[in-house]
């Protein structure tokens, strides 16, 4: 069993629709990621988060400690928005390793 | 902000020949490297932790007499792939993070293509 899982694995949507996207974890952690990883490879990190919830244009991230669970939501999904989310999770303080989830590729069609 | 230039982005090259990918950071000094690994549809894998001034920590099973990392400078790491092979064709990427500023940035990645 992975550290960390993500549901879904694949996700299309029709452009506006909301996104969400899941992210479980079975270890203790400082601090979890989300990245985004674009067709060509290139990653961009959205969030890092270790409490609550954190907002940034049409994206929002929600982490609950106790339950080892985060969400990444999009509002107003857009085609650009067509990239693979990544849920990464920073295990100790002080030690920067991540462990990744296999990724969410989403697809938005206009 | 944060910003890290990694290169080459592409490189094809012969089977036994060694490759080496640069990864800097342009704005800022970065005491931690991190080197990944990506193949087809799969999820990134760290290789190796890059520490300033001092012998990279590897990850089990990575061989570290054929993936060498040198970070001789806090702004730049070097990842050489050494006797390359087929199985080496991957999409390798680093990371560099300002420690205690909950900055984490990547590098565009760089992907080998051995034949």
């Amino acid at each position: 069993k992975n550290e960390v899982e993500q549901s879904p694995q694949n996700l299309t949507a029709q452009e506006g629709e909301f996104i969400t996207i899941n992210c479980s974890y079975s270890v203790g952690i400082s601090a979890l990621h989300w990245l985004q990883q674009h067709p060509g490879g290139g990653i961009v990190s959205l969030f890092m988060l270790s409490s609550g919830k954190k907002k940034h244009g049409r994206l929002i991230a929600t982490i609950n400690i106790q339950e080892k669970h985060s969400s990444l939501h999009i509002t107003a999904s857009h085609p650009r928005d067509s990239a693979v989310y990544i849920c990464a999770v920073m295990e100790g303080f002080g030690n920067e390793k991540l462990t990744f989830g296999t990724g969410t590729r989403l697809t938005i069609i206009p | 902000g944060a910003v890290v230039s990694q290169h080459p982005s592409r490189v094809i090259c012969k089977s036994g020949t060694s490759v080496k990918i640069e990864c800097r950071s342009l704005d800022f000094q970065a005491t931690t490297m991190f080197w990944y690994r990506q193949f087809p549809k799969q999820s990134l894998m760290l290789m190796a932790t890059s520490n300033e001034g001092s012998k990279a920590t590897y990850e089990q099973g990575v061989e570290k007499d054929k993936f060498l990392i040198n970070h001789a400078s806090l702004t730049l790491s070097t990842l050489t792939v050494t006797s390359a092979h087929p199985e080496d064709s991957s999409f390798y990427i680093c990371s560099a993070s300002i420690s205690g500023a909950n900055v984490l940035t990547f590098g565009a990645g760089s992907r080998l293509t051995v034949l």
